[in-house]
């Protein structure tokens, strides 16, 4: 079993839709939890991190369930500038060492 | 201002050579770190390096060595590549073990 689990996609929405990522991960040691963001052929970069209580950033928001090992991300009307492949990232916090999920890719079309 | 910067960006070279890639980070983080994203776009960690001390080695072949000089630069050497080294690697950096890791632009590299 993979430590980090999502469905790989295309998800491919229109503009405008609301659309969730869903994420698992097997060590219930894991410390803290971010999404990150990959553009085709580029860095990750971080979208947010995900903290038990939920956390909102603009169109975004992000929900831990440390019980169920489950975590997901939650865009809001969708954009063409959010296509991208995102990533869910849990850190173990030994020596920095993140985990990551293959990835979900998403598609926005007009 | 490039925050975490690699070279070369592409690397395209022959089986059983020797390559580097380079990284240098401006950010003043203590912590560095090279991951590799394969074929099928998983990102895995290979090491990383608090204060130039290496504290993670990802059962790494041996073939791979990381070398910190100072603590804005980890270089990786790799000896005799194979063709299952060919992957885009990618160099990061975070203020200390626990905190955001920021990623260079990667180094894509093919072996032939």
């Amino acid at each position: 079993r993979k430590e980090v689990e999502q469905d790989p996609g295309p998800f491919n929405v229109p503009e405008g839709a609301t659309v969730a990522f869903n994420c698992t991960y097997s060590n219930s040691a894991s410390q803290s939890f971010f999404w990150y963001r990959q553009d085709c052929r580029k860095e990750p970069k971080l979208l947010m991190s995900v903290y038990s209580s939920g956390n909102e950033d603009g169109r975004f928001t992000a929900q831990l369930n440390r019980a169920s090992q489950y975590i997901s991300l939650l865009i809001r009307d969708s954009k063409l500038s959010d296509s991208a492949t995102y990533l869910c990232v849990v850190n173990y916090n030994q020596g920095g060492k993140l985990i990551f999920g293959q990835g979900t890719e998403l598609s926005v079309k007009p | 201002d490039t925050a975490v910067s690699q070279t070369p960006k592409y690397l395209v070279t022959q089986m059983g050579n020797d390559k580097s890639i380079k990284c240098e980070q401006n950010l003043g983080h203590d912590t560095m770190y090279w991951y590799k994203q394969d074929s099928k776009k998983f990102l895995k960690i290979m090491f990383s390096y608090n204060n130039k001390e290496l504290i993670i080695n990802e059962t790494v072949p041996n073939r791979f060595s990381p070398k910190s000089p100072d603590k804005a630069h980890l270089n990786l050497h790799i000896n005799s590549l194979e063709l299952g080294d060919s992957a885009v690697y990618f160099c990061a950096s975070s203020a200390t073990i626990t905190d955001t890791q920021y990623f260079g632009p990667g180094t894509r590299l093919t072996v032939l």
